[in-house]
């Protein structure tokens, strides 16, 4: 079945640094890629919606300039979290949809634990 | 807008016993899609059903057993003879037409031995 890669799967940063998160698919293409961020005992909120060659798409209240998603091949979206402050610190979460199965059908990452010092 | 209710945060069980976890959608589109996910400790989501909204028929997978209800915007999950390792935060999710999931807040359940 459908696989999706996210590395790392937990960093550990200084306050200050950029960290750049990647997910993968890996036997498929995705046109488009979702990042979630969960935070601890919370439900899963949508971040942004990452289009392959075209600007993410995000949601009400989430800060582009501080949350980069870059989409530029049918299986890599990367999210970088610039100059990473302890709030930051939280499960993020991607999900693909291969672009030739059907609606809804989405294979989600394993997720990356982030923790800013 | 779309809005999935999990009305249950924490149910605890003991080993065995059958548990219901609720789920409780509201969304204007016709055509959505529902899920179930499971969370262990681990962190990863594991998919384990997606139902459409056309389609209400029951499912059962093992121990594990569905019932849609359209007429209550109710699509709730139900483990016959819980095990330990059913232990997870389970959540259910909304799509539409965009792809993107809308997800309850989740459900803990914690079966003891």
């Amino acid at each position: 079945g459908a696989v999706v890669s996210q590395h790392p799967s937990w960093v550990i940063c200084k306050s200050g640094t950029s960290v750049k998160i990647e997910c993968r698919s890996l036997d498929f293409q995705a046109t488009t890629m979702f990042w979630y961020r969960q935070f601890p005992k919370q439900s899963l909120m949508l971040m942004a919606t990452s289009n392959e060659g075209s600007k993410a798409t995000y949601e009400q209240g989430v800060e582009k300039d501080k949350f980069l998603i870059n989409h530029a091949s049918l299986t890599l979206s990367t999210l970088t979290v610039t100059s990473a402050h302890p709030e930051d610190s939280s499960f993020y979460i991607c999900s693909a949809r291969e672009s030739a199965a059907g609606a809804n059908v989405l294979t989600f990452g394993a997720g990356s634990r982030l923790t800013v010092l | 807008a779309q809005k999935v209710t999990q009305a249950q945060t924490e149910i605890s069980v003991v080993e065995k016993e059958d548990v219901t976890l609720d789920c409780v959608y509201e969304t204007r589109d016709t055509t959505y899609y529902l899920f179930w996910y499971k969370q262990p400790p681990s962190g990863e989501l594991v998919f384990l059903i997606r139902r459409n909204s056309f389609d209400e028929q029951n499912e059962i997978s093992g121990r594990y057993s569905w019932n849609f209800q359209k007429s209550t915007s109710s699509f709730n999950f139900t483990i016959t003879a819980s095990q330990v390792v059913d232990s997870a935060v389970y959540f259910c999710a909304l799509g539409g037409a965009g792809n993107m999931l809308t997800f309850g807040g989740g459900t803990r359940l914690m079966v003891k031995p």
